[in-house]
């Protein structure tokens, strides 16, 4: 089955830099993939995704690349403030017509310093 | 955009005893709903996937005896631990997906079990 590995676990940045998370995947059949943030005791918020049709997607401050040769991708946050502070997940899956399992990574602990 | 629910938010109960969480999505059709859990400070591990109107299919290492898993309607699942043990206190957050434009995954709020 799938298998995702998340870098790095915790992350400190200083509140107007920028801080990036990558992820590794290892079922070259996998073509989604969402970035989650999960604040304490909250529900996952999907933040963005990506498909493997394309490399790179941007959403304001937030933008995720993906390497399907190396089977990696990667979150990158810029101009942080104080409320990106939280715990972000990537997760990957086969998109199918309904019920897509995600797998997801071990979590980056992300804190932004005022 | 889609909604989904879950009641109780949290529960505390003795061991031995069973609970049931219940997953509803709101305004919309979800013909796979999927559950997890998490204990604290790590990844979301999924238990179970079910169709509406299937039996659930478990992954390797949970126990379907214990963890009971029911897709009944379009609009809800539920999940009841059997026998719940200290061991089984965690976050368990269910998801909900559909067809057309509902086909990610939809998280619901978590229900915080918690075994004495």
């Amino acid at each position: 089955g799938e298998n995702v590995e998340q870098h790095p676990s915790t992350l400190s940045v200083q509140e107007g830099d920028s801080a990036v998370i990558k992820c590794t995947y290892s079922d070259s059949a996998s073509n989604y993939f969402p970035w989650y943030k999960q604040e304490l005791g909250k529900r996952p918020q999907l933040i963005i995704d990506i498909r493997s049709n394309v490399g790179e997607k941007k959403d304001q401050r937030i933008a995720v690349t993906l390497n399907k040769t190396a089977k990696h991708f990667s979150l990158h946050i810029t101009e942080t403030q104080p409320e990106d502070s939280a715990v972000y997940f990537c997760a990957a899956s086969t998109f199918k017509a309904a019920g897509n399992k995600l797998t997801f990574g071990g979590g980056t602990r992300v804190l932004v310093k005022p | 955009g889609a909604v989904v629910s879950q009641h109780p938010s949290w529960v505390i109960c003795k061991s031995g005893t069973s609970v049931k969480i219940e997953c509803r999505s709101l305004d919309f059709q979800a013909t796979t709903m999927f559950w997890y859990r998490q204990f604290p400070k790590q990844s979301l591990m999924l238990m179970a996937t079910s169709n509406e109107g299937s039996k659930a299919t478990y992954e390797q290492g949970v126990e379907k005896d214990k963890f009971l898993i029911n897709h009944a309607s379009l609009t809800l699942s539920t999940l009841t631990v059997t026998s719940a043990h200290p061991e089984d206190s965690s976050f368990y957050i269910c998801s909900a997906s559909g067809t057309g434009p509902y086909n990610e995954q939809f998280f619901g709020p978590g229900t915080r079990l918690t075994v004495l």
